[in-house]
C-alpha cells in the first residue's frame, strides 16, 4: 500500500503570498497518477490537479503541481481569500487508492 | 455536466447494513471510460477509498482490503446509478460517505456527490 505523507499539517499565510504544499509517497508512483484536491467545510473535495501537474477544468493558473521522485508539490502562486481550505493529495496508481492526511491552509 | 446525487439513511444501527445510492446524470454507469467509486471521511481515518465498479466488456469491482469482507458495490443500469452496501457496521463506520466518478487516464476523481453523513448508533 502506498502511504502519502503531507506537510506541513497547517500553513498560515496571508492573501497575496505564495504557498507550497508537499506530499511524499512511500513508494514510486511510476505513472505520476497523483491528484490534488481542495476541500472547504461542508463540501466534497474538488479536483485541482491530476497526473501530478495537469490542472483540472476551470482551475485558475495560480495552481500548479510538480514532481521530483517520490515528492510531489502543489504551489499556489498568489493566495486569494477563497484558497484558504484543506488540501489533500491522492494516488490512483495502485489499490487501495490512498489519500494524504491533508494540509490546512489558514489565514495568518 | 456530470452530477452525482446521493441518497440513503443517515442513521444505521450497529451490526446492520449501511446502504447508499448514487444517481448519475450526464453520464452512464455502463460507460467503458469511467469508474464509479465510494469514499468515506472521518476525523479518525481521514479520506478512505472504499471501492469502485466499472464496465469494460463486463462488470468489475475493486475493494479496499480494510472493508473487503463487508462491502459490495453494485451498478444498476436500469436506473443509471450505483450503490454501496457495508454490512456488520460498528460505530467506527460513522463517517461522511461520498460517491465519485473516476475518469481520464488512471481514473482520477473529477466529480463527487454531495456527501452523506452516516452515523452508526443504537
Amino acid at each position: 500500500e502506498i502511504v502519502l505523507t503531507q506537510s506541513p499539517g497547517t500553513l498560515s499565510l496571508s492573501p497575496g503570498e505564495g504557498a507550497t504544499l508537499s506530499c511524499r509517497a512511500s513508494q514510486n508512483i511510476a505513472s505520476s497518477y497523483l491528484a490534488w484536491y481542495q476541500q472547504k467545510p461542508g463540501q466534497a473535495p474538488r479536483l485541482l490537479i491530476y497526473g501530478a501537474s495537469y490542472r483540472a477544468t476551470g482551475i485558475p493558473d495560480r495552481f500548479s503541481g510538480s514532481r521530483s521522485g517520490t515528492d510531489f508539490s502543489l504551489t499556489i502562486s498568489r493566495l486569494e481569500p477563497e484558497d484558504f481550505a484543506v488540501y489533500y493529495c491522492q494516488q490512483y496508481e495502485s489499490s487501495p487508492y490512498s489519500f494524504g492526511q491533508g494540509t490546512k491552509l489558514e489565514i495568518k | 455536466q456530470v452530477q452525482l446525487q446521493q441518497s440513503g439513511p443517515g442513521l444505521v444501527k450497529p451490526s446492520q447494513t449501511l446502504s447508499l445510492t448514487c444517481a448519475i446524470s450526464g453520464d452512464s454507469v455502463s460507460t467503458n471510460s469511467a469508474a464509479w467509486n465510494w469514499i468515506r471521511q472521518s476525523p479518525s481515518r481521514g479520506l478512505e477509498w472504499l471501492g469502485r465498479t466499472y464496465f469494460q466488456s463486463k462488470w468489475y469491482t475493486d475493494y479496499a482490503e480494510s472493508v473487503k469482507s463487508r462491502v459490495t458495490i453494485n451498478p444498476d443500469t436500469s436506473k443509471n446509478q450505483f450503490s454501496l452496501h457495508l454490512n456488520s457496521v460498528s460505530p467506527e463506520d460513522t463517517a461522511v460517505y461520498y460517491c465519485a466518478r473516476g475518469w481520464g487516464s488512471g481514473w482520477y476523481l473529477g466529480y463527487w456527490g454531495q456527501g452523506t453523513l452516516v452515523t452508526v448508533s443504537s
